[in-house]
């Protein structure tokens, strides 16, 4: 079975510097989807990023980047200039090609610090 | 173009009674998936389901849960004989489908209801 690992329960970062949070997962298949979730205290789920695991170029979306390494199964999201505004949980998820649900990793909780 | 829409966004039963959660999918996906979110966790699958079927339940507890996606209506989450354990947050999530592209990997998830089972 997948499993996904956020080794950071909580995180800080001041306003307008740039923070890095881990995800590491394990599975035997070689074709899945790798995304990170934001849940701010509102508890909407809001998709932060996507990538797939065919693609070797890392995804990026305005300030938010991840540093995808398929052979070490590892998935860290890059997010810079942090704003006050994006104090949040942040979920990392993979879903394979096959499956259908997403496994979900157990959260990082950032706080963006003034 | 309306998102992922759940409701109730609060509901509390006392122990013994039912709790029915609805889904109302995005415009135009027919794949369904319910999550529980217990406090200070992440999300948890509990079941997907297709158009008046269920294709996998395997996160669904054995007793007391059921969950439907009839032809016509929302996606229905029902929990008979609620317990204080019961209380999280329920997440229903949409996509377009199944395999490779951005209708068939994306989940798009609605606000969730927050059951408070007293």
């Amino acid at each position: 079975a997948q499993t996904v690992t956020q080794s950071q329960p909580e995180m800080s970062v001041q306003e307008a510097e740039t923070v890095t949070l881990s995800c590491t997962y394990d599975t035997s298949e070689s074709d899945y989807y790798l995304f990170w979730y934001k849940q701010p205290p509102s508890r909407q789920m809001i998709l932060v990023i996507r990538q797939e695991a065919y693609k070797q170029q890392n995804a990026t979306e305005n300030r938010f980047s991840v540093n995808f390494q398929k052979a070490a199964k590892s998935f860290s999201l890059k997010i810079s200039d942090s704003q006050l505004g994006g104090a949040a949980m942040y979920f990392c998820a993979y879903r394979d090609n096959y499956g259908q649900n997403f496994v979900f990793g157990p959260g990082t909780r950032l706080s963006v610090l003034p | 173009n309306a998102g992922v829409m759940q409701n109730p966004r609060h509901l509390v039963r006392r122990r013994g009674q039912e709790a029915r959660l609805r889904c109302s999918p995005m415009k135009g996906h027919s794949h369904v998936y319910w999550y529980r979110q217990l406090p200070e966790e992440g999300l948890k699958f509990m079941v997907y389901l297709q158009k008046e079927n269920i294709i996998d339940e395997s996160g669904m507890p054995k007793e007391r849960f059921s969950a439907e996606f009839p032809k016509e209506g929302p996606s229905i989450l029902r929990i008979q004989q609620v317990v204080r354990g019961d209380s999280a947050a329920y997440f229903c999530a949409s996509s377009g489908g199944r395999g490779r592209g951005t209708s068939g990997s994306e989940q798009y998830f609605g606000p969730g209801t927050r059951l408070t089972v007293t």
